[in-house]
């Protein structure tokens, strides 16, 4: 079965340092890989996505970057984090070539920016 | 641009009723629907979909989803409530991209709380 991890699941970092979360799906090949930020416990907003190795596309204009270095590994960057970077970031997975497949989620990393 | 309204912030049950969770969208062409749940500090888990066929789909935890093309409607619904389905409930949309590839679009989440 296909599972997905992210960590780390806390983090706590000062305004200026650098970002890197990381996630990871075992059971599959070439999924399509998300990230997204959830603000307050509320409304997910789509960060990136990515259809294959190297393939971003970003959603919204920000503080953040992703790369896809292997099929099943994704992660997500910043140079220098700011106060409006906290909040719940989830990684998701869906499998490639079906449209009508659902999304599913990791467990997320708390991000605290101090 | 494909979307999903859910009205109701916050739902409230007393154990052992029935619930509704409310989620109306609104596409263009044939939608394809989504309800997760997500527990504190976790992520999101996939429930049931509706991609056509019987209007009732049946999912997990008891969980079903009435899909009626002429409200634009697609609630949750449980028959007897758990304090355990106490959560935050999201309903989604698909957003084709292009084939082979879907973006979800989410509505703002309900929270259910069930009361013992």
């Amino acid at each position: 079965s296909q599972t997905i991890h992210q960590w780390p699941a806390t983090l706590v970092q000062p305004v200026g340092s650098p970002l890197s979360l990381e996630c990871t799906v075992e059971g599959t090949s070439n999924p399509n890989l998300y990230w997204y930020r959830q603000a307050a416990g509320r409304g997910l907003q789509l960060l990136f996505y990515s259809v294959g190795i190297g393939q971003i596309s970003s959603e919204v204009p920000q503080n953040l970057s992703a790369s896809r270095p292997q099929d099943r590994q994704f992660i997500l960057s910043s140079k220098k984090l700011l106060l409006s970077d906290s909040g719940f970031y989830l990684c998701a997975w869906s499998p490639t070539g079906s449209g009508n497949q659902p999304q599913h989620f990791g467990d997320g990393t708390r991000l605290s920016i101090l | 641009a494909q979307s999903v309204a859910q009205p109701e912030d916050q739902v409230n049950v007393a154990e052992g009723n029935p619930l509704t969770v409310k989620c109306t969208y609104s596409v263009s062409g044939n939608p394809y629907l989504f309800w997760y749940v997500q527990y504190p500090n976790r992520g999101l888990q996939f429930l049931l979909k509706y991609i056509t066929g019987d209007n009732l789909v049946k999912g997990s935890y008891g969980f079903e989803a009435e899909f009626n093309k002429s409200q634009t409607s697609f609630h949750l619904k449980k028959p007897s409530a758990l304090v355990s389905d106490s959560a935050l409930y999201f309903c989604a949309v698909r957003d084709m991209v292009s084939t082979g590839f879907q973006k979800l679009v989410f509505g703002t989440g309900t929270r259910l709380l069930v009361s013992p």
